[in-house]
């Protein structure tokens, strides 16, 4: 089974308009952590927000929340005022305490912000 | 000061030849990483490595190999090359030890071409 599901390929969303990227995991260690990524064009991964799946409430940072169901294993990134800037590939990722902390990454959703 | 570095950033290369991919931390983190991206931007890890586990993907075909002459360095070998190498490689690196998230930190990436 997938460890991580990013099932949107790709998303548009009008600038300054509000986008969720979703992302389903799959684990049964108690401990583990969630990230997502961006990839803008230029190449490089750029790590946006972290949570615990101990932490009780959801992460934000910024204009990057991170909306934590734990009992529906979802861990959708939300993104607030999109900019043009914010055209990427987007990346969810899982890190198990269990497996040594090993980290999985979803196949990514490319999201396009049209002016 | 860059966290995680790698050269070269571009390698074109013909099949057959060996080549390396260096890679270098300034974090202080006790684990790295070497991923390869390929064209349809699908992130696999290939090896985890600290100075006590060397953790292979078992896809990894033995032609790859990670070399680490110390805590800041992993560097990866590809012998007798092939076209479907052709990709870019991430390094990265974590702290897997201590608590925190254990974030990845990913280096800028080498895009390598086999013709």
């Amino acid at each position: 089974a997938q460890k991580i599901t990013q099932t949107q390929p790709g998303m548009f969303v009008q600038e300054k308009e509000a986008v969720t990227l979703d992302c389903t995991y799959d684990t049964s260690d108690p401990s583990y952590g969630l990230f997502w990524y961006k990839q803008p064009s230029s190449g490089e991964m750029i790590f946006l927000i972290y949570q615990g799946s101990y932490d009780q409430q959801n992460a934000t940072e910024g204009r990057y929340s991170l909306n934590f169901q734990k009992a529906r294993k979802s861990a959708n990134l939300v993104i607030s005022a999109s900019q043009l800037g914010d055209s990427a590939m987007y990346f969810c990722a899982m890190r198990e305490t269990g497996t040594g902390n090993q980290f999985y990454f979803g196949t990514g959703t490319s999201l396009t912000v049209i002016p | 000061d860059t966290a995680v570095s790698q050269t070269p950033k571009y390698l074109v290369t013909q099949m057959g030849n060996d080549k390396s991919i260096k890679c270098e931390q300034n974090l202080g983190h006790d684990t790295m990483y070497w991923y390869k991206q390929d064209s349809k931007k699908f992130l696999k890890i290939m090896f985890s490595y600290n100075n006590k586990e060397l953790i292979i993907n078992e896809t990894v075909p033995n032609r790859f190999s990670p070399k680490s002459p110390d805590k800041a360095h992993l560097n990866l070998h590809i012998n007798s090359l092939e076209l479907g190498d052709s990709a870019v490689y991430f390094c990265a690196s974590s702290q897997r030890t201590g608590g925190g998230s254990y974030e990845q930190y990913f280096g800028p990436g080498t895009r390598l071409t086999v013709t």
